[in-house]
């Protein structure tokens, strides 16, 4: 069955310094996403990407946030410049254009330290 | 604000047993809803979408929408030790590309 793969699986960094996380979707979707997930908190939304840009992001996609897609296969989010409170599981999502269910990786557990 | 309620549990039931998950949402517009299953310390896991009023059964599971009392709810038939997780219910943002808000979740366990 099909997957999305992300990588690391987990990443310690140093406050203030910048991280990617990064995200194979699988390859005939058309719609990506990450979300992230402070431990014993909800699932949130940051930001939606469709045809090579940004659709949407939330109120916690802020300046530090962005996302690329520097290849065909590869869906990036970097944080530039990470604070403690950035620590969760990052979660990346892609859908086919005729369903809104997704299908989740395995997720980057970040700790800022 | 708009929000997805969940109880968050924990819901324990015995192995066999019939497992009912809750779960209401603020925005009537809404038009697309989602159970999804989350083991601890992994990524969530869909099991059923529901779009229309009533009943869609998959399996062991069945998902209710009701979207007069914006109310969604799972049914876990024969409940097994390996359902026990976290259920997530999910909703649409209307008018979004697809992006879904997140209930807290249940907490299920299954005793054997």
């Amino acid at each position: 069955e099909p997957e999305v793969t992300q990588t690391p699986s987990h990443q310690v960094t140093q406050m203030g310094q910048e991280v990617i996380l990064r995200c194979v979707p699988i390859s005939n979707h058309l719609y990506f996403y990450w979300y992230r997930q402070i431990l014993g908190q909800k699932v949130e939304f940051l930001v939606s990407f469709y045809n090579n840009e940004i659709s949407e992001k939330s109120e916690i996609f802020d300046d530090q946030f962005s996302v690329e897609r520097p290849d065909g296969s590869n869906f990036t989010l970097k944080i530039r410049s990470t604070k403690l409170e950035d620590s969760a599981m990052y979660f990346c999502a892609s859908r086919p254009s005729d369903s809104y269910g997704y299908t989740f990786g395995s997720g980057t557990r970040l700790t800022v330290v | 604000q708009k929000e997805v309620e969940q109880n968050s549990g924990p819901l324990s039931v015995p192995e066999g047993a019939i497992a009912s998950l809750n779960c209401t949402y603020s925005d009537r517009g809404s038009q697309s809803f989602f159970w999804y299953r989350q083991y601890s310390g992994k990524s969530p896991e869909l099991i059923m979408s529901i779009y229309s009023n009533g009943d869609k059964e998959d399996g062991r599971f069945t998902a209710q929408l009701n979207k007069a009392s914006q109310y969604v709810s799972l049914l876990i038939r024969d409940s097994q030790p390996s359902d026990s997780a976290t259920y997530l219910c999910a909703v649409n943002e209307r008018g979004s590309q697809g992006n879904l808000i997140f209930g807290k979740g249940t907490k299920l366990s299954v005793k054997p």
